[in-house]
């Protein structure tokens, strides 16, 4: 079966750094999107991406966050300048169509030193 | 805005049992789907079951169903006959039919499965 799959699925980060997070959705999916989970807590919405634009973000996505789709295949987040609340995982999903479910990826886990 | 809420921050079952977890949900949409994923220590999210709001009859997969009311916006899900590989984080998220179809969790429950 086809699989969402993110790499790094560990990064360590000084704080200060840019990081990229990348993503291959299943590939005939059309809707991406990023969560990330504090360690504790709950899933939180970051950005979702359709039609190579954003379509919706959070309050948590300020300026310091991008997401690109560079290649028709990976789907990317970059964090500009990460601080020590940025420590978190950080989950990818992908989605065929409107009403279909979101598979996710396994996820990054981010430490920022 | 809508909101999940998951009263039940811990809960444990023998195993063999049956288990319900809780969640409500807040929302004035009527096009919506709500959905269970598991979370194991691994931290992967996996989709457990999901239900159409449009759709009255409860969702079922295998061991897993749900008891969706509407009218009172509560969703729990029901797993029967509980194995020690259902220990896992369950978290009950709410999706809005329109616009970009982002998921809204709920604060999470931990299971325990005793055997």
């Amino acid at each position: 079966e086809p699989e969402v799959t993110q790499t790094p699925s560990h990064q360590v980060t000084q704080m200060g750094q840019e990081v990229i997070l990348r993503c291959v959705p299943i590939s005939n999916h059309l809707y991406f999107y990023w969560y990330r989970q504090i360690l504790g807590q709950k899933v939180e919405f970051l950005v979702s991406f359709y039609n190579n634009e954003i379509s919706e973000k959070s309050e948590i996505f300020d300026d310091q966050f991008s997401v690109e789709r560079p290649d028709g295949s990976n789907f990317t987040l970059k964090i500009r300048s990460t601080k020590l609340e940025d420590s978190a995982m950080y989950f990818c999903a992908s989605m065929r169509d409107r009403g279909q479910p979101q598979h996710f990826g396994d996820g990054t886990r981010l430490s920022i030193l | 805005a809508q909101t999940v809420t998951q009263s039940q921050p811990e809960m444990s079952v023998q195993e063999a049992e049956t288990v319900t977890l809780s969640c409500t949900y807040d929302t004035s949409e009527s096009d919506y789907y709500l959905f269970w994923y598991k979370q194991p220590p691994s931290r992967q999210m996996i989709l457990v079951i999901r239900q159409e709001a449009y759709k009255q009859q409860n969702a079922t997969e295998n061991r897993f169903s749900v008891n969706f009311q509407k009218a009172a916006k509560s969703f729990s899900l029901k797993i029967s006959d509980s194995q020690l590989g259902d220990a896992a984080m369950y978290f009950c998220a709410y999706r809005s039919g329109q616009g970009a179809q982002k998921l809204v969790f709920g604060q999470g429950t931990r299971l325990t499965i005793n055997p």
